[in-house]
C-alpha cells in the first residue's frame, strides 16, 4: 500500500523559515495537500494541489512537490503556526492517504 | 458557509456497531463535485481515512477497514452516515466527517466537522 512519510517533529525560531517534508514513491506525480491541526481542533486546509492556498490562508504558507517529496514551507514563522501538519494525497483516484503528521514547534 | 456536524453515541460496547451521522448544512450532498468522507484520529495519533461516498451512492473504503465499514447517504436529510461493525478498543478515536471537493482548481478536503470522540468500552 502507498505510504507518506513525514518527520515527527520540526523546530523553528520565530521569524525564520520552517520546511516540512512529505515523502512517497513518485509523489510528484500526484497532487499533495497540507492540513494544519491545532490541539483540540479539526484540521484546516492550508495548501492544495501542491502549491495553492485557500482563501484566508496567509501568504507565508507555500508548497511544492517534485520527485518523491512534497514540501510545506512557512516563511516568517509565527507563534500561531505551532501545530501538527499533515500531508495528504490520493493513491489512484479512489484512495486517500495521510502522512503521519509533523509537530511544528516555534521556539 | 458549509458546515458539517457529527452526531452519535460517544460510548459503544465491544463487538457492537458504531454508528455516526454527519449533517451537512449550507450545501447539498445531492450534487456532483464532492466526496463525503469519514476520517478518524486515534488519541494522540495521526489521521486515518475510513472511506467516502459520492452523491450517486458509490462508496470507497480504506482496505484495512473495508470488511467492517458501510457509509450511506440520506439525501432527504442532507446527511451521510458511518457504520463500523465488530468494534474493539482499537476503534476508540475522534471521528470526523469531511468534504472532499474537486473542481477545476483541484481536489481537497475543504470542510471538516468538529469531530466526535467515540470510546469503545464495556
Amino acid at each position: 500500500s502507498y505510504e507518506l512519510t513525514q518527520p515527527p517533529s520540526v523546530s523553528v525560531s520565530p521569524g525564520q523559515t520552517a520546511s516540512i517534508t512529505c515523502s512517497g514513491d513518485q509523489l510528484g506525480d500526484k497532487y499533495a495537500c497540507w492540513y494544519q491541526q491545532k490541539p483540540g481542533q479539526s484540521p484546516v486546509l492550508v495548501i492544495y494541489q501542491d502549491y495553492k492556498r485557500p482563501s484566508g490562508i496567509p501568504e507565508r504558507f507555500s508548497g511544492s512537490n517534485s520527485g518523491n517529496t512534497a514540501t510545506l514551507t512557512i516563511s516568517g514563522t509565527q507563534a500561531m503556526d505551532e501545530a501538527d501538519y499533515y500531508c495528504q494525497a490520493w493513491d489512484s483516484s479512489t484512495s486517500v492517504i495521510f502522512g503521519g503528521g509533523t509537530k511544528l514547534t516555534v521556539l | 458557509q458549509v458546515q458539517l456536524q457529527e452526531s452519535g453515541p460517544g460510548l459503544v460496547k465491544p463487538s457492537q456497531t458504531l454508528s455516526l451521522t454527519c449533517t451537512v448544512s449550507g450545501g447539498s450532498i445531492s450534487i456532483g463535485g464532492y466526496y463525503w468522507n469519514w476520517i478518524r484520529q486515534h488519541p494522540g495519533k495521526g489521521l486515518e481515512w475510513i472511506g467516502y461516498i459520492y452523491y450517486g451512492g458509490s462508496t470507497y473504503y480504506n482496505p484495512s477497514l473495508k470488511s467492517r465499514v458501510i457509509i450511506s447517504l440520506d439525501k432527504s436529510q442532507n446527511q451521510f452516515s458511518l457504520n463500523l461493525s465488530s468494534v474493539t478498543a482499537a476503534d476508540t478515536a475522534v471521528y470526523y466527517c469531511a468534504r472532499d471537493r474537486y473542481d477545476s482548481s483541484g481536489r481537497r478536503f475543504d470542510y471538516w466537522g468538529q469531530g466526535t470522540l467515540v470510546t469503545v468500552s464495556s
